[in-house]
């Protein structure tokens, strides 16, 4: 079971809708939570990084959410362009130094006209 | 400043044969990490050098092994190729360990034969 789960796996919208992203995580202790945004065929571009004591970072359109007592973040996209079609993937990185990451299957969306 | 960079993009073995992938980081970046992107499996952390030591280590076999230089470049090895090694490979450098944001580069894509 991974210790990292979004969903959905994929969703589509269309183009100025709003969406929400859910992830859901059992590994602990950690040091922060990301959201990664990764277009087809290039690597993972960071969006947010928070600490386990925030529960809120915005990066523009994007807004994540963190509640460490539920285990789970979301991640809000506001006001979606076609550009944001990609992968969005939720990562926690664990506690004890460095870059040690856990990523979750991540979040397939497209944005139609 | 340049990004991280990945040599080379697109690799093609045989099985039991061995690769290198080569990864420059940023500049001034001293902290370099390895991961594997399959569709199967997703993205999952290899290993993190930083100051020329390994710092952190994935759940792989001794297969894979990885070294970094004192100008802070990288070299991951896998050895003794399997066909589930068919992966895009990613670097990511950070300015240190522990809660800096991570850049990745674009990947070595490997497909073993």
């Amino acid at each position: 079971k991974n210790q990292v789960e979004q969903s959905p796996q994929s969703l589509i919208i269309l183009e100025g809708k709003n969406c929400t992203l859910q992830c859901n995580y059992t590994v602990s202790p950690f040091s922060n939570l990301r959201w990664y945004k990764q277009d087809t065929g290039r690597g993972p571009v960071s969006l947010t990084i928070m600490t386990f004591s925030e529960n809120t970072k915005s990066n523009g359109r994007y807004t994540a959410t963190l509640d460490a007592d539920t285990k789970q973040s979301s991640l809000h996209i506001t006001a979606s362009q076609l550009s944001d079609s990609a992968s969005y993937i939720c990562v926690v990185n664990l506690t004890g130094g460095g870059n040690k990451l856990t990523f979750g299957t991540g979040t397939q969306l497209k944005v139609e006209l | 400043k340049a990004g991280v960079t990945q040599t080379p993009r697109y690799l093609i073995k045989t099985r039991g044969q061995q690769v290198t992938l080569s990864c420059s980081p940023i500049s001034g970046h001293r902290s370099v990490s390895w991961y594997q992107q399959t569709p199967g499996q997703g993205l999952q952390f290899l290993f993190e050098y930083f100051s020329e030591t390994q710092r952190n280590k994935g759940n792989f076999p001794g297969r894979f092994s990885g070294r970094q230089f004192s100008n802070s470049r990288s070299e991951m090895n896998v050895s003794t190729l399997e066909l589930g090694d068919s992966a895009l490979y990613l670097c990511a450098s950070s300015l240190a360990l522990a809660g800096y944001e991570q850049y990745f580069g674009p990947g070595t894509r490997l497909t073993v034969t």
